[in-house]
């Protein structure tokens, strides 16, 4: 399977733990794209990178939140000190830098539970 | 970025054609139209994508009027399997996966 691949699909954690998401692109795409989603809401943006550099960041992205593209490759994000609000779907997109529109390819999703 | 907005929900049965409609007054002369559907616990997956008249794909059809202040998604002979939120976003054609997206259409189509 060559697409967007997320791990783990489902986190359940306690309240004031620190939890990491991480999510291998499609390969060739150089663009990755964080998002989170509520139930019954559209997506929301949260970040992007550019290879390894981190070009926009969300107002939604508070400081608890991280992300990183070390190598231009895989990405993580991190929150920290979770509260009961993080509770939500993650998706991870990528696409190509140019040439392809706003054609992206999203991940499944890691569906965080905060208890 | 253009605001949109379309319907909560719709109802459907199969074998019907089903046609939903996004209002986007705002917007702006270099702006592309693109729809996404996205099934229960996936990520939203690209459909189809237009700036003016008529698209369209193995998938569906987009149609866009002149003044191009509202488009339509057309579904052919919906299955059960076409039941998902379908969004409808607008934006520059170059902004890759940074994307608005909207509360979107939830479809059921019925047997």
């Amino acid at each position: 399977d060559t697409g967007v691949s997320q791990d783990p699909r489902h986190k359940i954690t306690k309240r004031g733990q620190n939890v990491t998401f991480r999510c291998d692109p499609i390969s060739e795409h150089n663009r990755l794209y964080w998002y989170r989603q509520t139930l019954g809401q559209g997506p929301e943006f949260l970040t992007y990178f550019q290879n390894e550099a981190q070009l926009e960041k969300s107002r939604l992205l508070s400081d608890r939140f991280s992300a990183e593209r070390p190598k231009g490759s895989f990405s993580t994000l991190e929150i920290q000190r979770t509260e009961q609000g993080d509770s939500a779907m993650y998706l991870c997109a990528s696409s190509l830098e140019v040439g392809t529109g706003t054609e992206a390819f999203f991940g499944q999703g890691t569906r965080l539970t905060v208890v | 970025l253009a605001k949109t907005t379309q319907p909560i929900s719709m109802d459907s049965y199969e074998g019907q054609e089903v046609n939903i409609t996004c209002s986007h007054n705002n917007i702006a002369t270099n702006d592309y139209i693109t729809w996404y559907q996205q099934f229960p616990s996936q990520g939203p997956r690209f459909i189809i994508q237009g700036y003016k008249t008529k698209v369209t794909n193995e998938v569906a059809s987009l149609f866009i009027p002149a003044d191009r202040k509202s488009s339509t998604l057309s579904l052919p002979r919906v299955s059960l399997s076409d039941t998902a939120v379908y969004y409808c976003l607008v934006g520059p054609y170059n902004q890759g996966g940074k994307l608005i997206f909207g509360q979107g259409t939830e479809l059921s189509v019925k047997p």
